[in-house]
């Protein structure tokens, strides 16, 4: 079974551009989930999808936004990227109907630089 | 809100030594709480889970116990390899505000041979 797989694996922009990350979960998984991961710094949680609607979000500014599309795959917007934005964006996945305690699958991460 | 703490790091052993990595927690209700472990440029992987008060999670020699009467979740491991040498987050994720998991801060484990 695959897993969690992000794209792209790293990505370089200049402050100010837009930034896309991808996400496409396990299968059968219907719940998506963000997280930044500065340098030096732990996990902080951005945004949770699940079956195409946003259920959660973390302390960030509008200009961080995503969507979950109808197979359930993920995006995930950065606009006026700043150089703080810098980090890896790690996307995570579980299974329907966890509610809490949910166990959540993570990717490998896209490495954002923002120069 | 729910909140996790976890032991600073970093921590440095030799190999064969025991490990503790303390982890407590603030959730309202009963919270499941989990171990992830991240390996050099790599994602998170989920290391152990446990879903209710004393419950052991183990897994690779690693075990942790949920003791609900000390709000801790504390990781050990008997004997440590140099391939141990990762970074370790304690996690709990509540019935109440579902989907959003909190993670401690990481703890960063080198094993030296």
């Amino acid at each position: 079974e695959a897993g969690v797989t992000q794209s792209p694996t790293h990505l370089i922009k200049t402050r100010g551009q837009q930034a896309t990350l991808r996400c496409s979960p396990i299968s059968g998984h219907t719940s998506v989930y963000w997280y930044q991961q500065a340098l030096g710094l732990g996990l902080q949680f951005l945004l949770w999808y699940d079956e195409g609607e946003e259920r959660n979000r973390g302390n960030f500014p509008p200009r961080f936004s995503g969507r979950q599309f109808p197979n359930y795959s993920s995006e995930l917007n950065v606009n006026a990227l700043e150089l703080e934005d810098s980090a890896l964006y790690l996307c995570a996945s579980s299974a329907p109907g966890q509610g809490g305690g949910n166990e959540q699958f993570f990717g490998p991460g896209t490495r954002l630089t923002v120069l | 809100g729910n909140s996790v703490t976890q032991m600073e790091g970093p921590v440095t052993l030799s190999e064969e030594a025991f490990l503790t990595i303390n982890c407590t927690y603030t959730a309202t209700g009963y919270p499941s709480l989990f171990w992830y472990v991240q390996y050099p440029g790599e994602g998170l992987q989920l290391l152990l889970k446990a879903t209710k008060a004393d419950d052991k999670g183990s897994n690779k020699g690693f075990e942790a116990t949920y003791r609900k009467e000390t709000t801790s979740f504390h990781l050990e491991k008997g004997s440590v390899q140099v391939s141990d040498s990762a970074v370790y987050f304690c996690a709990l994720s509540g019935r109440t505000n579902a989907g959003k998991s909190t993670f401690g801060d990481g703890t960063t484990l080198t094993v030296k041979p």
